[in-house]
């Protein structure tokens, strides 16, 4: 079975200073991953999503992720966080050729002034 | 472009009662999906669909049925409501797996059963 672990549910960083949000997933299949964003009483919306290629991917709002193939990781990465960064991160894994995506529990970054 | 829209936005039921989520898009995407979202918990899917007239489940589906007879609707019914059921949920929808094209998801619909 997939699994996606996110292993900090919550992290508390100070304004500009750097941050990363964990991510690994299990599967003996190629598979597409991706961060989502989900800001206060709203739906998720996507950061940034690695297909092939180049391990380090870009995103949106200064964010990047790096894949590890062989770690299985997926951590996502801002070197300078501001208080609008403040929201819920999600990991979803998606194995090729299969319909269902799957999603971490969540890591609530809290960016404090 | 409205993108993926959900009604209601917040919704009490008492135990018993039914109701039914609506979720519209208007990207053209087949595949759409529909998940709970419970604290600390991340998102379980509860049914999706891969075209109009095809759902299949997902985690959670019990309590919980789905159609889709156009492209663009993918209702949520909810037969018997029970306090488990509490949550809120989104609908998602996507062009296809293929590729890794990803989701684009609705404001969601908070609801609460007493």
């Amino acid at each position: 079975a997939q699994s996606v672990t996110q292993l900090d549910s919550q992290v508390p960083v100070f304004e500009e200073a750097p941050v990363e949000l964990r991510c690994n997933y299990s599967s003996s299949v190629s598979v597409y991953l991706f961060w989502y964003v989900q800001y206060p009483n709203q739906g998720l919306q996507l950061l940034l999503k690695y297909l092939s290629g180049s391990t380090l991917v870009k995103g949106i709002n200064g964010f990047e992720a790096e894949f590890n193939k062989s770690q299985t990781s997926f951590h996502l990465r801002k070197p300078s966080v501001h208080i609008s960064d403040t929201a819920e991160y999600f990991c979803a894994v998606l194995r090729v050729n299969f319909n269902k995506f799957y999603f971490g529990s969540g890591t609530k970054l809290n960016v404090k002034p | 472009n409205a993108g993926v829209t959900q009604t209601p936005k917040f919704r009490i039921l008492k135990i018993g009662q039914s109701m039914t989520l609506q979720c519209t898009q208007d990207m053209n995407h087949n595949y759409m999906y529909w998940y709970r979202q419970d604290p600390g918990m991340g998102l379980k899917l509860i049914y999706y669909s891969v075209g109009a007239g095809i759902t299949d489940k997902g985690e959670v589906p019990n309590g919980y049925n789905v159609s889709r007879s156009t492209t663009e609707d993918f209702p949520l019914r909810l037969e018997l409501a029970a306090p488990s059921q509490t949550s809120v949920y989104f609908c998602a929808s996507s062009l296809g797996t293929g590729g890794g094209n990803e989701q684009f998801f609705g404001p969601g619909t908070r609801l609460t059963v007493l």
